[in-house]
């Protein structure tokens, strides 16, 4: 069966700080990978997508990027973090014209 | 622009009492539909989902949805709900045709299931 892994599950930074989060996949091939992220209150906002390994498509514009560098993992940073980077940021991985499968997510606290 | 509408932010209701959370959605091609489930500090987990055939689909947990293509829309419903079902309930959209895959969500219906 296949499962999908982020962490850290919390993290707490300092505005100005980098921020890495690391999600990887497993039990599947090939999948389309996706960072939401959900701030307080509110629904979710994709941020990036990838249908494979070094392509990388952003939703939005912001500080943050996406890389891809292995099939089954996608990482989510940023250079210098601001405070309204906060929020809970979800992994999700898809096979086209299926559900998506969602990550336990990692709380991110901006201070 | 696609769209997808949830009509209430939040829903109270009593435990064993029935209840809907609706959604609507924008479009003028055919759609896959999904409902997803959060529980607090948790990620998304899928309750239901339209693809094609019966409108009348069944989920998890005793959930149900129907979809109305006339009224593009995709409301869920449960005849009887448990405090357990106090969470937090998202509609997505894929819009066939739309690259890697990608779904639109609403912003997400709370329902608080009170003793």
């Amino acid at each position: 069966s296949q499962t999908i892994h982020q962490w850290p599950a919390t993290l707490v930074q300092p505005v100005g700080s980098p921020l890495s989060l690391e999600c990887t996949v497993e039990g599947t091939s090939n999948p389309n990978l996706y960072w939401y992220r959900q701030a307080a209150g509110r629904g979710l906002q994709l941020l990036f997508y990838s249908v494979g390994i070094g392509q990388i498509s952003s939703e939005v514009p912001q500080n943050l990027s996406a890389s891809r560098p292995q099939d089954r993992q996608f990482i989510l940073s940023s250079k210098k973090l601001l405070l309204s980077d906060s929020g809970f940021y979800l992994c999700a991985w898809t096979r086209l014209d299926n559900e998506q499968f969602f990550g336990p997510g990692t709380r991110l606290t901006v201070l | 622009a696609q769209s997808v509408t949830q009509l209430d932010s939040q829903v109270p209701v009593f435990e064993e009492a029935p209840v809907e959370l609706r959604c609507n959605y924008s479009s003028s091609v055919s759609v896959y539909l999904f409902w997803y489930v959060q529980y607090p500090n948790q990620g998304l987990q899928l309750l239901l989902k339209y693809l094609s055939g019966s409108t009348l689909v069944k989920g998890i947990n005793g959930f149900e949805a129907e979809f109305n293509k006339s009224q593009t829309s995709f409301h869920l419903r449960k005849p009887s709900v448990h405090i357990s079902d106090t969470a937090e309930y998202f509609c997505a959209v894929k819009y066939q045709g739309t690259n890697a895959g990608k779904s639109t969500f609403g912003d997400g219906t709370t329902l608080t299931v009170k003793p």
